[in-house]
């Protein structure tokens, strides 16, 4: 089916691990989009790809770095997890700025 | 920059009721979409508003642009248990940025 993967959609780090979140969208949108979602605090944006070759700083960009590898793939990678982190993160993607986003199903982390 | 406000937090409400929920802001926004989560999901994109004082339906389902567009409201007619989620409004900002703005979400339960 068409739409946004991610992957893993579980994980557990130890506090000072590394992992790299992986997001591919099969839709040719150009946008993308990393969020965090935690009780009580809605969406939050991490980094956002407007195009292929740009990336951007969101709301909370701290301790996240991203690449957009294509016009498919947006990684989200923490190089030093801490238990701040513990999250729900969902990637999504629009075909133009202001168009309704497809997110994926998200990736539940757990840093300990 | 711009927030939007979105109310009630949460709600109860029994099987049969009619539902609305609202999200206001202090500055313009363009667009107007209103998403669901499913429990362990995604947000799902609803209703897409465009236009000052557009109303669309779908399904039990119908959302408003307000006419000053600073608002915008979702109700929800003879609610059903599979109703329940969390909603979230998003708009985007007037001035052409290409993130959506996300309201932190209502949460409803429906009681059978």
């Amino acid at each position: 089916n068409a739409g946004v993967t991610q992957t893993p959609k579980f994980q557990v780090l130890k506090t000072g691990q590394s992992m790299t979140l992986q997001c591919a969208q099969d839709m040719n949108h150009n946008s993308m989009y990393w969020y965090r979602q935690d009780p009580g605090m809605g969406l939050r944006l991490i980094y956002y790809s407007a195009s292929e070759g740009t990336t951007d700083k969101g709301e909370v960009p701290n301790g996240y770095n991203v690449s957009r590898l294509n016009k498919r793939e947006f990684s989200l990678r923490l190089e030093s997890a801490a238990p701040s982190q513990t999250s729900v993160y969902f990637c999504a993607s629009s075909p133009w700025r202001g168009d309704g986003y497809t997110f994926g199903s998200g990736t539940r982390l757990t840093v300990v | 920059g711009q927030q939007l406000n979105q109310s009630p937090q949460s709600m109860f409400i029994q099987e049969g009721e009619d539902v609305s929920m609202n999200c206001t802001s202090s500055s313009i926004f363009n667009t107007w979409l209103w998403y669901k989560q499913d429990p362990g999901e995604g947000p799902v994109l609803l209703i897409a508003l465009y236009k000052a004082g557009e109303l669309t339906s779908n399904g039990r389902l119908t959302a408003q642009f307000g006419i000053t567009r600073k608002d915008s409201f979702l109700n929800i007619s003879a609610s059903i248990p599979s109703d329940v989620g969390i909603y979230f409004c998003a708009g985007q900002p007037q001035g052409g940025s290409e993130k959506l703005v996300f309201g932190k979400g209502t949460k409803l339960t429906v009681n059978p």
